[in-house]
């Protein structure tokens, strides 16, 4: 089955500057990458995803890039601000017949905003 | 909207004792989940229902039951706790089956 691996664990950056979380994912079938952020105490929320017929889409100040040879896709947020320390997941889905939303996650990363 | 409700927000349990874990969500999603989430492993898919009437097994299933009650609601029963369930859990919901997930707020639960 689709195993999902992710770096860091934590991240530091200072607030202005950008940062980039990392996954890599094992099934070559895998289709559909989101990115999710989980603030304290709530629960996960999707902040923007990604299909395989693309290698990247942006929207405002979050970016994701997409390599399906290496089967590698990144988070990139820039211009950090405070409110960006969260939880991040990263997630991958294969289209297996009947497959519901059997989304296998990455393992997080706690981001810390430094003012 | 309230979105995803999960009930209750935290649990102490002991060794052997049952509880459910009830959610509700109102925006007339046909699809429901069941997650735990656990330091340094993520969120996993413990139990799902695709429509109002079925349910299926996620990743990590054992240990627990499931009962998609109607179209709203979707609970998790543990019919006898053990320290390995001592978790994070949280609901989420999806219009289709393969649409965005909303997650509920979590229920916090720990058994001794």
């Amino acid at each position: 089955g689709e195993n999902v691996e992710q770096h860091p664990s934590t991240l530091s950056v200072q607030e202005g500057d950008s940062a980039v979380i990392k996954c890599t994912y094992s099934d070559s079938a895998s289709n559909y990458f989101p990115w999710y952020k989980q603030e304290l105490g709530k629960g996960p929320q999707l902040i923007i995803d990604i299909r395989s017929n693309v290698g990247e889409k942006k929207d405002q100040r979050i970016a994701v890039t997409l390599n399906k040879t290496a089967k590698h896709f990144s988070l990139h947020i820039t211009e950090t601000q405070p409110e960006d320390s969260a939880v991040y997941f990263c997630a991958a889905r294969a289209p297996y017949g009947g497959a519901t939303n059997k989304l296998i996650f990455g393992t997080g990363t706690l981001l810390a905003v430094q003012p | 909207n309230a979105g995803v409700t999960q009930t209750p927000k935290f649990q102490v349990l002991k060794t052997g004792q049952s509880m459910t874990l009830q959610c509700a969500q109102d925006m007339n999603h046909n699809s429901m989940y069941w997650y735990r989430q656990d330091p340094g492993m993520g969120l996993r898919l413990i139990y799902y229902s695709a429509s109002e009437g079925t349910t299926d097994k996620g990743e990590v299933p054992n240990g627990y039951n499931v009962s998609r009650l109607n179209k709203r609601e979707f609970s998790l029963r543990l019919e006898s706790a053990a320290p390995s369930q001592t978790s994070v859990y949280f609901c989420a919901s999806s219009e289709g089956q393969t649409g965005e997930l909303f997650f509920g707020e979590g229920s916090r639960l720990t058994v001794l």
